[in-house]
């Protein structure tokens, strides 16, 4: 399953299939970008990172592709859980100090 | 490892009254920020704190909004007459020093204005 356009709020997928969760940032200045999941009632918390520097970074299950010609970020999560159901938040900074968070898509897993 | 401490979880104030959410960062952790979710909404900053120092207010409102961090003790929120539309879930997270890297988050102070 996709989100396409600028923030489709909410992505359905079956378990077991993979999700790419999109992202259209703000600052073509942003050299940082980080990927956030937040479960209900609860704080965000980091998933994986990426510099500017770089067009493509892995973690465990879970892939960020950066494109900054067209200011577009995305999340990749490889044989999606039940437990990966959560609001995804991608978040710009520049040079340190805030981080300025997407609206977030909601994901969620058919089992 | 404690992580990011935020006291109330939950806190119910009349139109008027003020609200206090405090904030204990990680440990070894110099750097704080705000940040207001609006029910299915995305977190939008408020405000960049180091101790004794206001490094970035950009976000927060003119009026009735300041925040704090003192050389010692948690980093307050303070919102004086508080009115309907603060009922929302104030975040605070914490880095360490000067960095660009990962907000730690803790599990939100959720107000609600009757």
């Amino acid at each position: 399953g996709e989100s396409v356009g600028l923030h489709l709020p909410t992505l359905s997928v079956q378990e077991g299939d993979n999700s790419i969760i999109n992202c259209a940032y703000s600052n073509s200045a942003s050299d940082y970008f980080i990927w956030y999941k937040q479960e209900s009632g609860k704080g965000p918390q980091f998933i994986i990172d990426i510099r500017s520097n770089m067009d493509k970074r892995q973690g465990q299950r879970v892939t960020v592709l950066l494109n900054k010609t067209v200011k577009h970020l995305s999340l990749q999560i490889a044989a999606t859980q039940p437990g990966d159901s959560a609001v995804y938040f991608c978040a710009e900074n520049i040079n340190a100090g805030k981080s300025t968070f997407g609206d977030g898509t909601t994901l969620t897993v058919k089992p | 490892n404690a992580g990011v401490m935020q006291n109330p979880r939950h806190l119910v104030r009349r139109r008027g009254q003020e609200a206090r959410l405090r904030c204990s960062p990680m440990k070894g952790h110099s750097h704080v920020y705000w940040y207001r979710q609006l029910p299915e909404e995305g977190l939008k900053f408020m405000v960049y704190l180091q101790k004794e120092n206001i490094i970035d207010e950009s976000g927060m409102p003119k009026e009735r909004f300041s925040a704090e961090f003192p050389k010692e003790g948690p980093s307050i929120l303070r919102i004086q007459q508080v009115v309907r539309g603060d009922s929302a879930a104030y975040f605070c997270a914490s880095s360490p020093g000067d960095y660009t890297g990962e907000l730690f988050f803790g599990e939100g102070s959720r107000l609600t204005v009757l």
